[in-house]
């Protein structure tokens, strides 16, 4: 069973509308989650990082939520501009035993906002 | 430096060469992690490195993959006798510890031809 899920995987919206990203998880003892914005063929540009402890996080228009009872993760972007069409993603770090840790991601949500 | 730099940016390579791809982590990040994404996916885990060494290599596909970090900065993944399944966008991040989050590079896009 995918860790992560993102749903929905595309989405395309008009120009100054808002919308949320939905990010859920199987880990309920996570340390943290993260989401990134990719534009094609980049890298991971950082967004926001909420704690375990937190319930949102806010960057301008950006606002993302953790509830890690029910493993959900929410990415609200509010007034959308056509610079913000990108794939999202959201991941949290793994810990194993002998200090190891991965980020365990999601496949992401290809955001379109049209003009 | 400012940010985590990956060089070279694209490579194209023919089938059955060796490549090298460098990392260059954030200044004081002493972890340091590779990923391999393929198209529509989500990055996959390759290997960690906390300090010089390798604490977790279990995402390494097979023995053709190898990773260094001499001196606890600059890392090197090295891919010997490539595929055309290879082929793929390679990113390293690096970070301070996991209450900071990571810092992924721009990437290094490999096509094996």
């Amino acid at each position: 069973k995918q860790e992560v899920t993102q749903i929905p995987a595309a989405l395309s919206v008009p120009e100054g509308e808002n919308l949320v990203l939905n990010c859920s998880f199987t880990d309920s003892a996570i340390y943290n989650l993260q989401w990134f914005r990719q534009d094609p063929g980049k890298g991971l540009t950082s967004l926001l990082l909420i704690q375990s402890s937190q319930r949102e996080q806010t960057s301008g228009r950006l606002n993302a939520s953790l509830d890690k009872s029910s493993g959900r993760s929410t990415l609200y972007i509010a007034a959308s501009q056509p610079g913000d069409s990108a794939t999202y993603l959201c991941a949290y770090p793994r810990f194993h035993q002998g200090g190891s840790e991965k980020l365990v991601f999601g496949k992401g949500t290809k955001l379109t906002v049209n003009p | 430096g400012a940010g985590v730099s990956q060089t070279p940016s694209n490579k194209v390579t023919e089938k059955g060469k060796y490549v090298e791809l460098r990392c260059d982590p954030i200044s004081g990040h002493t972890a340091l992690y590779w990923y391999r994404q393929s198209l529509g996916q989500g990055p996959e885990f390759l290997i960690y490195f906390q300090g010089t060494g390798a604490a977790d290599d279990s995402g390494l596909p097979n023995d053709r993959f190898f990773a260094v970090r001499p001196e606890g900065s600059v890392s090197t993944l090295k891919i010997q006798r490539t595929e055309r399944g290879d082929s793929a966008v390679y990113l390293c991040a690096s970070s301070r510890g996991p209450n900071y989050g990571y810092t992924f590079g721009s990437g290094t896009r490999l096509t094996v031809v």
